[in-house]
């Protein structure tokens, strides 16, 4: 079975200061993981994704992850945050070699403060 | 391309009235999911189908029904509708699964049940 937490339902940075959303993840085989981003009164739309390779992963809108699997997790950052990055962020788990489903966590508020 | 549309946007019941949510993808994908979003508790799987005339239960389906009769539309059904499915309803779609589980979702549905 699989699983993620994430840590802190609502963050809040100042505008251009450093945003870190985090996620952990339980799996029993070797996990692909993903960010999605949910705007207001819209659909998930994806960020970023680990399956192999690279551990350090870049996606839209200068947003990046680590993939730590001693840690087991998938943190996302961007160095300096921008007032439309405020949303909400969703971590995700599937099984690497074709599971056919998401898990999702409870999603994380980010708010930029001006 | 449209990628992946839902109808309709807003709905409200009455308890005990049903309906059915479509969702349309003109992507060719093999997979669909529906999901619904509930505050606090991220995106959980109600139904899922891995191609025409297939469907799977996820982790919610009670209450629920689904029908993938032609490969690019997924339609969810309420035969009997009760307060605890007022949500916000997404559906999903994935090509296949060489597509390391990379899912596009849908904008969303808005239901009230009253």
């Amino acid at each position: 079975a699989q699983s993620v937490t994430q840590l802190g339902s609502h963050v809040s940075v100042s505008e251009g200061a450093l945003v870190l959303l985090r996620c952990n993840y339980s799996s029993s085989v070797p996990p692909y993981l993903f960010w999605y981003v949910q705007y207001p009164n819209q659909g998930l739309q994806l960020l970023l994704k680990y399956t192999t390779g690279a551990t350090l992963v870049k996606g839209i809108n200068g947003f990046e992850a680590e993939f730590k699997k001693s840690e087991t997790s998938f943190h996302l950052t961007k160095p300096s945050a921008h007032m439309s990055d405020a949303a909400e962020y969703f971590c995700a788990v599937s099984e690497a070699g074709g599971n056919e489903k998401l898990t999702f966590g409870t999603g994380t508020r980010l708010t930029i403060i001006p | 391309n449209a990628g992946v549309t839902q109808t309709p946007k807003f709905r409200v019941l009455k308890t005990g009235q049903s309906m059915t949510l479509l969702c349309a993808q003109d992507m060719n994908h093999e997979y669909m999911y529906w999901y619904r979003q509930d505050p606090g508790m991220g995106l959980r799987l109600i139904h899922y189908s891995v191609g025409e005339g297939t469907t799977a239960k996820g982790e919610v389906p009670d209450g629920y029904n689904v029908s993938r009769l032609k490969k690019q539309n997924f339609l969810l059904g309420l035969e009997s509708a009760a307060p605890s499915q007022t949500s916000v309803y997404f559906c999903a779609s994935r090509e296949d699964l060489s597509s390391y589980n990379e899912q596009f979702f849908g904008p969303g549905t808005r239901l009230t049940v009253l």
